[in-house]
């Protein structure tokens, strides 16, 4: 089973929308650890966010928004004002204290802001 | 900032060769970390390493696989005998904290491997 799931594989939008990244993660544990890394056409990962299961209060940073909601096991990103440097594929991961942190990937969701 | 480096870059070998992967992790990490990802894939979890020794491992590291810390800076990944389903970017990471923290892992560069 999934572990984390990310529904959408590919989106594209225009230039300065709004877009959201769906992130649903499954987990028995109480404490868990949700991340999501940026993976531009280089091929790096690069660190966002990290938000731990007691934390369910929203982060924003700059024009980057993550809503955690518990309820639903869902972690969603959203980036405000698209620009096509934000042209990326985006992962969601999971690590779990139980299983040594290593990381659960989603299988990315490709974001194509078109200018 | 301090970062995770890998080398080489790209690394192309035959199939049936030996391969290292290596990898500098950030120098006050203490907890070690190979991924895999497949081209147009997700990323997946191969092994893990803490105090000179595997955590965890995947299904997917299996005996031609193994990890090594020679020295006190580097951390390596060697296959064996590269299959042409071993062709992928290699990812090393590390973390800071030990123990089930949860501290954030620092992805290096990657290595990308291709297999003829």
């Amino acid at each position: 089973a999934q572990k984390v799931t990310q529904a959408q594989t590919e989106i594209s939008v225009v230039e300065k929308e709004d877009v959201t990244l769906d992130c649903v993660y499954e987990t028995r544990d109480t404490t868990y650890y949700l991340f999501w890394y940026k993976q531009p056409p280089s091929g790096e990962l690069v660190f966002l966010i990290r938000r731990n299961s007691f934390d369910e209060q929203n982060e924003i940073s700059g024009r980057y928004s993550w809503n955690f909601q518990k309820s639903t096991s869902s972690f969603n990103f959203t980036i405000t004002a698209s620009q096509v440097v934000d042209s990326a594929v985006y992962f969601c991961a999971l690590s779990e204290p139980n299983t040594g942190n290593q990381f659960y990937f989603g299988t990315g969701t490709s974001l194509t802001v078109i200018p | 900032e301090p970062e995770v480096t890998q080398t080489p870059s790209h690394q192309v070998t035959q199939m049936g060769q030996e391969v290292i992967l290596r990898c500098v992790p950030i120098s006050n990490h203490l907890y070690f970390y190979w991924y895999r990802q497949i081209l147009g894939q997700k990323v997946e979890f191969l092994v893990s390493f803490y105090n000179n020794e595997i955590s965890e491992k995947s299904e997917i590291f299996d005996d031609q696989f193994s990890v090594e810390r020679p020295d006190g800076s580097n951390f390596t990944l060697k296959i064996r005998s590269t299959k042409l389903e071993d062709s992928a970017m290699y990812f090393c990471a590390s973390r800071r904290l030990a123990g089930g923290s949860g501290d954030t892992q620092y992805f290096g560069p990657g290595t990308r491997l291709t297999v003829l």
